[in-house]
């Protein structure tokens, strides 16, 4: 059971638009701090997508983006591509565990 | 480039010890604080522990305290894990992970490609 509740899955076909929820707690995302995502594709390792809630690294197309309001967050796909198709992370700090928190990922399945 | 390379994952017996290193280029390592996260076969990311860029601070997941130790050799640009008391839940890929902190939240901003740790008899 992890701390951060996403989805199992979700899926959409080429060109729509999929949104991931993470649900947190008031002592993790609803507090002070910040929610990145990661994306895992097939047999690799995490890579850093979203970082404090809404911005992206160097890199990453302007068709994913990321918002946090209360004590969840969202990271949303528009232009949906066959690509996209992976595992999605939350990622947080919990301060009553004193520990970082991950969700427990999401598969993307593109139709 | 920065670039993090894993070491020194196998099988082992539960009980048994095993010590990962990570091999980090690139970057300055002794200015940024280290961590590894797991990720069990067919299963989410899990972080297990931290280290301080001085290694004065080091933290761990509930599910290895007093099992696992973190430590760094900045002389030699080299995070290590050393695991002890290994159980068959141990059984991950391990990843070695550079990390970043951001208004007060850590985030990991370069991975390692994993070294598979497997606790069996």
């Amino acid at each position: 059971q992890s701390v951060l509740t996403q989805p199992p899955s979700v899926s959409g076909a080429p060109g729509q638009r999929v949104t991931i929820s993470c649900t947190g707690s008031r002592s993790n995302i609803e507090t002070v701090y910040d929610v990145h995502w990661y994306q895992q594709l097939p047999g690799t390792a995490p890579k850093l997508l979203i970082y404090s809630n809404k911005n992206r690294p160097s890199g990453v197309p302007d068709r994913f983006s990321g918002s946090k309001s209360g004590a969840s967050a969202s990271l949303t796909i528009t232009g949906l591509q066959a690509e996209d198709e992976a595992d999605y992370y939350c990622q947080s700090f919990d301060k009553s565990l004193s520990s970082w928190v991950f969700g427990g990922g999401t598969k993307l399945t593109v139709l | 480039e920065v670039q993090l390379v894993e070491f020194g994952g196998g099988l082992v017996q539960p009980g048994g010890s095993l010590r990962l290193s990570c091999a980090a280029s690139g970057f300055t390592f002794s200015t940024f604080a280290m961590s590894w996260v797991r990720q069990a076969p067919g299963k989410g990311l899990e972080w297990v522990s931290a280290i301080s860029a001085t290694a004065d601070n080091t933290w761990y997941a509930d599910s290895v305290r007093g099992r696992f130790t973190i430590s760094r050799d900045d002389s030699k640009s080299t995070l290590y894990l050393h695991m002890n008391s290994l159980r068959v839940e141990d059984t991950a890929v391990y990843f070695c992970a550079k990390e970043h902190l951001i208004n007060v939240t850590p985030l990991v901003d370069t991975w390692g490609q994993g070294t598979l740790v497997t606790v069996s008899s």
